[in-house]
């Protein structure tokens, strides 16, 4: 299957950092990249959709502030949660659809970044 | 919107036995129904996805069904090794909308040696 990269894979901060996640398609270009939220022993939880060239688009209850998205090219969105809190400690996964020729556009999974903050 | 809900939320079997989850969805627009599989610490990988177009599919050990009049779709797992245990998700959505998938909210299976 495709490969969907996420970098880092683990993180500690102290409260009121930010910390920057990176997400890349390293097979295919991506024009949608996708951040979900996990708690433990739960669900995926939807975040936003990153969009190439243009704004993010942020689920309801999520803070578009608080947690900035930026898709500047194909292959590469990040996602900066800014001042960080304790409460903001979560595994964070990214994920991209395989548009290729021949593929029908199956979501394949960063893996993904453990944030946790002081 | 789409639902999905997922059981049973926990399942331990012995090893070498078959292991079945199920999943029903709301959304009879749905038609795209992929399985992930999500090792601790890790992300989902996708394992197995079946479209609305067929009823079953199957790969090796692990093999998928839809039924569309119901609208479930089911997991199966057979000779199952302890590498099997993880979470599984099942997820729906309509493949021609740009949303998201919906997902389940996840089965821990665990394979006892």
């Amino acid at each position: 299957g495709a490969v969907v990269s996420q970098h880092p894979s683990w993180v500690i901060c102290k409260s009121g950092t930010s910390v920057k996640i990176e997400c890349r398609s390293l097979d295919f270009q991506a024009t949608t990249m996708f951040w979900y939220r996990q708690f433990p022993k739960q669900s995926l939880m939807l975040m936003a959709t990153s969009n190439e060239g243009s704004k993010a688009t942020y689920e309801q209850g999520v803070e578009k502030d608080k947690f900035l998205i930026n898709h500047a090219s194909l292959t590469l969105s990040t996602l900066t949660v800014t001042s960080a809190h304790p409460e903001d400690s979560s595994f964070y996964i990214c994920s991209a659809r395989d548009f290729r020729q021949g593929r029908t556009g199956e979501l394949f999974f960063g893996e993904g970044s453990r944030l946790t903050v002081l | 919107g789409e639902n999905v809900e997922q059981h049973p939320s926990t399942l331990s079997v012995q090893e070498g036995d078959s292991a079945v989850i199920k999943c029903t969805y709301s959304d009879s627009a749905s038609n795209y129904f992929p399985w992930y599989k999500q090792e601790l610490g890790k992300g989902p990988q996708l394992i197995i996805d079946i479209r609305s177009n067929v009823g079953e599919k199957k790969d090796q050990r692990i093999a998928v069904t839809l039924n569309k009049t119901a609208k479930h779709f089911s997991l199966h797992i057979t000779e199952t090794q302890p590498e099997d245990s993880a979470v599984y998700f099942c997820a729906a959505s309509f493949s021609g909308s740009a949303r998201q998938l919906t997902f389940g909210s996840g089965t821990q299976l665990t394979v006892l040696p």
